[in-house]
This record gives C-alpha cells, structure tokens and sequence, in this order.
C-alpha cells in the first residue's frame, strides 16, 4: 500500500496552466476510475475538486480538470488565479483500501 | 446542511488510547460510508480505514489494522475512531470524510481533530 507519486511542487504565474501529476500501478490508478483530487488550503480541511477522473462536483470551476492515461491521473487548472494556491492531493480506490498522493504545493507567482 | 462536526483536541501519553468521534447532521447517516484519514505536522493524507454506518462493517488500513477500531451509533449519527498503543508518530490531525457512495470520493469533511501524544 505505498502512496502515490506526485510532484513536490509547481508554480504558475496568473492567468496560466499548470498540471500535476500522480503516479500509481495497476492495482490503483491503473485498474480503476475513481481517482479524485483534493485542494487543501493551510489550516483547513481538504475540499474535492475532481472524481471519477475527470468529473467536478458542483460549485467547482471549470477551470480545473482532470484525465489519466495508465497508470498516471493528472490534474491540470487553468487560468491560475491567487485562490488556487493551495496543497493538491490524489487519491485512488484500489480495491478494499484507499491511497493518497504524496501532496503537491501549487504557488502562484 | 449537511455536515460533520469532530470533537476536540487531545493530549495523550504514549501507550494511551485516543477515542475521536465525528458527528454527522443533514442527511440520512446510514446511507453513507464513512472513511477517517490522517494528517501529521506538515506531511500528506494518510487514509486509515472506513465504516458502514449502516451495519457497522468496518475495512482498515494495514498500517494500522490491530491497533485501530472504528464504530458507530446510529441513534446519535455519530461515528467514532479509537487509536491504542499511541506513539509520537501518531501525532496528527485526524479527519472524518463522508463517502459519496454513488462513487469513490470524499465529499463533506469534518474540521479536523488535533491529537498530540507526547510524554
């Protein structure tokens, strides 16, 4: 049950896109749809943006989405703005239990 | 509106227990699953394990399997997670997430419960 590989850190300026990325095997991201990813901003709980891959709960901008090919989900903002300055994680089913990603600190330059 | 209210911070020895409950309001409890996930001092989410609050069946994570109990009690929709045989490294912001159900995904959280284990 090892956690999966995602980037320490990323940046962007406003305006521009970024995409993180999150590396497993196929017993998790590989084998199934249900990877989800998570902004969580200092102090406060995580917030889902992204499940299933690519589909966003209400009230979430388009701006953010997400895709996988085999065994690595990604997910990509566009139109960075100041608020989405904030720590990304990912997450995937894999079978009885689940497993994050290691985080990733988004910063807007 | 729906949502999960955690009880408050903790100080234990090592060796101790820890009980953390999370209370759920806004929806029909027994209808959802319930997963606990851990957060220590400036690291990642650490999924622990989840809960049935329907028929109380349970599923953990290796790491903590034997050392960790996670219950309910429907007349109160109040789910608890029990920790034993505390270390230090199990200092950490502990977390209630409700499942989706529909999918796999966690859509309301809790605030978080601070647990510190310290001699």
């Amino acid at each position: 049950q090892s956690a999966l590989t995602q980037p320490r850190s990323v940046s962007g300026s406003p305006g521009q896109s970024v995409t993180i990325s999150c590396t497993g095997t196929s017993s998790d991201v590989g084998g199934y749809n249900y990877v989800s990813w998570y902004q969580q901003h200092p102090g406060k709980a995580p917030k889902l943006m992204i499940y299933d891959v690519s589909k966003r709960p209400s009230g979430v901008p388009d701006r953010f989405s997400g895709s996988k090919s085999g065994n690595t989900a990604s997910l990509t903002i566009s139109g960075l703005q100041a608020e989405d300055e904030a720590d990304y994680y990912c997450c995937s089913y894999a079978g009885s239990y689940r497993v994050f990603g290691g985080g990733t600190k988004l910063t807007v330059l | 509106q729906v949502q999960l209210v955690q009880s408050g911070a903790e100080v234990k020895k090592p060796g101790a227990s820890v009980k953390v409950s999370c209370k759920a309001s806004g929806y029909t409890f027994t209808s959802y699953y319930m997963h606990w996930v851990r957060q220590a001092p400036g690291q990642g989410l650490e999924w622990m394990g989840i809960i049935n609050p329907s028929g109380g069946s349970t599923s953990y994570a290796q790491k903590f399997q034997g050392r960790v109990t996670m219950t309910r009690d429907t007349s109160t929709s109040t789910v608890y997670m029990e920790l034993s045989s505390l270390r230090s490294e199990d200092t950490a912001v502990y977390y209630c997430a409700r499942d989706t159900t529909v999918t796999d995904a966690f859509d309301i959280w809790g605030q978080g419960t601070m647990v510190t284990v310290s001699s």
